[in-house]
């Protein structure tokens, strides 16, 4: 069955770009029924979705993160990316990669197990 | 604040029946399709209720979803311990162009 996984640093100083990469295996990213969701969760707290890719390269982004967001395909590897701009410690947070599901209401199927990430000099 | 409101905790007995709401407005739960998610203590979430009333397949009927005006409501029957849990709704929010959760519920069995 699908499944998504996380990568990349576990640990970003202030200031600098926070990049993770999401690898699908076991179907194929460019299937038009789904598109790909970056959400995050600040310990202790509740998800904040950060944005949508489709293959196409259509993009929606969550309006308080969008000037610091860019998301990425890259349909030869299978993988999707997350690049996020101007850290502070206020984006320490586990990040996840998700499938969204256009026949299900858009919703987000299939999740990565998560990835701790930690803003700190 | 989440533009979705949840009661941020919940309890029940085994056997009792819960339910959690999830209150929005016209341009989210409104006019869009709500979607539940459970989150087991130091895992990822998990689908568990989408298109308001749905369940994918493993997830036990106990489980369901139900939608009137700007307010959505997760019901759990038959409560069990492996139930504990935090329960997430999410809708998309025309207004934001983006998509919304609810602050979380914790739920706790007693």
């Amino acid at each position: 069955q699908v499944q998504l996984q996380e990568s990349g640093p576990g640990l970003v100083k202030p200031s600098q770009t926070l990049s993770l990469t999401c690898t699908v295996s076991g179907g194929s990213i460019s299937n038009g029924l789904y598109s790909w969701s970056w959400i995050r969760q600040p310990a202790g707290k509740g998800l904040e979705w950060i944005g949508r890719i489709y293959t196409s390269g259509s993009t929606y982004y969550n309006p308080s993160l969008k000037s610091r967001v860019t998301t990425s395909v890259d349909t030869s590897k299978n993988q999707f990316s997350l690049k996020l701009s101007s850290v502070t410690a206020a984006d320490t947070a586990v990040y996840y990669c998700a499938r969204v599901s256009r026949n299900w209401g858009n919703a987000f199927d299939i999740w990565g197990q998560g990835t701790v990430v930690t803003v700190s000099s | 604040q989440s533009v979705l409101t949840q009661p941020p905790s919940a309890s029940g007995t085994p056997g009792q029946r819960v339910t959690i709401s999830c209150s929005g407005s016209s341009s989210n739960i409104g006019s869009n399709t709500v979607n539940w998610y459970q989150q087991l203590p130091g895992t990822a979430p998990k689908l568990l209720i989408y298109n308001y009333n749905q369940r994918p397949s493993g997830v036990p009927d106990r489980f369901s979803g139900s939608r009137s005006g700007t307010s959505a409501s997760l019901a759990i029957s038959g409560l069990q311990s492996e139930d504990e849990a935090d329960y997430y709704c999410a809708a998309w929010d025309d207004s934001l162009n983006g998509r919304v959760f609810g602050g979380g519920t914790k739920l706790t069995v007693l």
